[in-house]
């Protein structure tokens, strides 16, 4: 059974602080780990695809990591608008289905 | 380029009634899910298709049930409402671009 567990649960970060959000998973195949960002109120919206140990992808002040065990996703110097839960997610060998991690709630004061 | 679609946003429920939640997708995937979402424990899978007239059962499925007669709609039918049936829905349809899923905006179903 394919599990995600991400941490920490909470982070609040003063405005320009950097740091990184964890998730470790255990799955069976990988073929894809994956990033969204959720807003109150609204759908996952989708960040990332990593495929395999080692790689890397950059959007504006965030960047995800992937490693065998565990994927980081990392924020330089954050603003406000980046206060949001970030989901991680993956796939494995035993079918089309995401299973997802219980998310990381940050929120960036001004 | 509506995405994936979701009706009612909000909607509250009796025990014991029955509702459907709407989901349509215009981007000609095969491949869509039914997740609820409770606070602080992710999204769990309810219902799954492959394609029209193909459903299957996901981690959480009692007390729900879908139907897929055509390629774009995906509706998900709770029966007889139970308190525990309060979260919040999302239906997704997988992405051939990214491989990951394209979300709808949710609906907020409270049973009292």
């Amino acid at each position: 059974e394919d599990q995600v567990t991400q941490s920490p649960e909470a982070l609040r970060l003063q405005e320009g602080e950097s740091s990184s959000l964890n998730c470790s998973y255990t799955v069976s195949g990988l073929r894809g780990l994956f990033w969204y960002r959720q807003d109150p109120g609204k759908g996952p919206e989708f960040l990332f695809t990593l495929y395999s140990a080692g790689e890397e992808k950059e959007k504006e002040r965030l960047k995800a990591t992937l490693t065998k065990k565990e994927s980081f996703l990392h924020i330089t110097a954050p603003k406000p608008e980046d206060s949001a839960t970030y989901l991680c997610a993956v796939r494995g060998n035993a079918g089309n289905m995401l299973t997802f991690g219980g998310g990381t709630r940050l929120m960036v004061k001004p | 380029n509506a995405g994936v679609t979701q009706t009612p946003k909000f909607r509250i429920l009796k025990i014991g009634q029955s509702m459907t939640l709407q989901c349509t997708q215009d981007m000609n995937h095969n491949y869509m899910y039914w997740y609820r979402q409770d606070p602080g424990m992710g999204l769990k899978l309810i219902y799954y298709s492959v394609g029209a007239g193909i459903t299957d059962k996901g981690e959480v499925p009692n007390g729900y049930n879908v139907s897929r007669s055509t390629t774009e709609d995906f509706p998900l039918r709770l029966e007889l409402a139970a308190p525990s049936q309060t979260s919040v829905y999302f239906c997704a349809s997988l992405s051939a671009d990214n491989y990951g899923y394209t979300f709808g905006s949710g609906t907020r179903l409270t049973v009292v």
